[in-house]
């Protein structure tokens, strides 16, 4: 069976470091893109980046570029998602999916996601 | 940046046909997805490729996609199908959601 375990909920204090996690099982990990995805509460999606574990190629969506960093350890079949300075509106449970493709874009969905990750940020 | 725009709540009879779309400029160039997501669990892929139903999926659900818009229909919606839908393409390599639209059964 195909899975996404992500790390467990965090609370941290404006400022702070943090650095979440989305281990893959069942797959070739290091086949497929791993994106993240935010969602405010009482909001909607929205993508944040997708690194191909296979080769560490990272892309960001503009508007979280320099303000997340992914990574992936394919040792440990593991992508990472991380903030060095935590602010109060990161505050979100964070998705984890795999792309269906091998290759990004056109025609590619996310098939398999994770179970989220609650983000609290608050002093 | 691109867009995709969904209307924010569609409402249903059970039994009846519901149907959400999704808009975006020349969006029928490329192909598009969507995701069901309850509350208080994760989104799940029920259309991909516009129109293509992904294993486990039920026959009710079907999607197109031409000129600006795609769009996701519910033949014989039932009450399971309450949800969140939200539509996803693609801005070259980077992936874009749509605002996401409210679908009551009523």
């Amino acid at each position: 069976e195909v899975q996404l375990v992500q790390s467990g909920a965090e609370v941290r204090k404006p400022g702070e470091s943090l650095k979440i996690s989305c281990q893959g099982s069942g797959y070739s990990f290091t086949s497929f893109w791993i994106v993240w995805v935010r969602q405010m509460p009482g909001k909607g999606l929205e993508y944040m980046g997708i690194i191909y574990p296979g080769g560490s190629d990272t892309r960001y969506s503009p508007s979280f570029e320099g303000q997340v960093t992914i990574s992936a350890d394919k040792s440990i079949n593991t992508a990472y998602l991380q903030w060095s300075s935590l602010e109060a509106s990161d505050t979100a449970v964070y998705y984890c999916a795999r792309h269906h493709l091998s290759h990004v874009g056109g025609g590619g969905a996310f098939d398999t996601w994770g179970q989220g990750t609650m983000v609290t940020v608050s002093s | 940046s691109y867009e995709l725009t969904q209307p924010p709540s569609v409402s249903v009879s059970p039994g009846q046909t519901a149907t959400i779309t999704c808009s975006g400029d020349k969006l029928g160039d490329t192909y598009a997805c969507w995701y069901q997501q309850k509350p208080g669990q994760s989104p799940l892929l029920v259309i991909y490729q516009d129109a293509k139903r992904p294993s486990g999926i039920p026959e009710r659900f079907s999607g197109s996609n031409s000129g600006n818009t795609a769009t996701l229909t519910i033949s014989g919606t039932q009450a399971m199908d309450e949800a969140d839908y939200y539509c996803q393409a693609w801005d070259a390599s980077t992936g874009v959601f749509g605002g996401g639209t409210k679908l009551t059964v009523l």
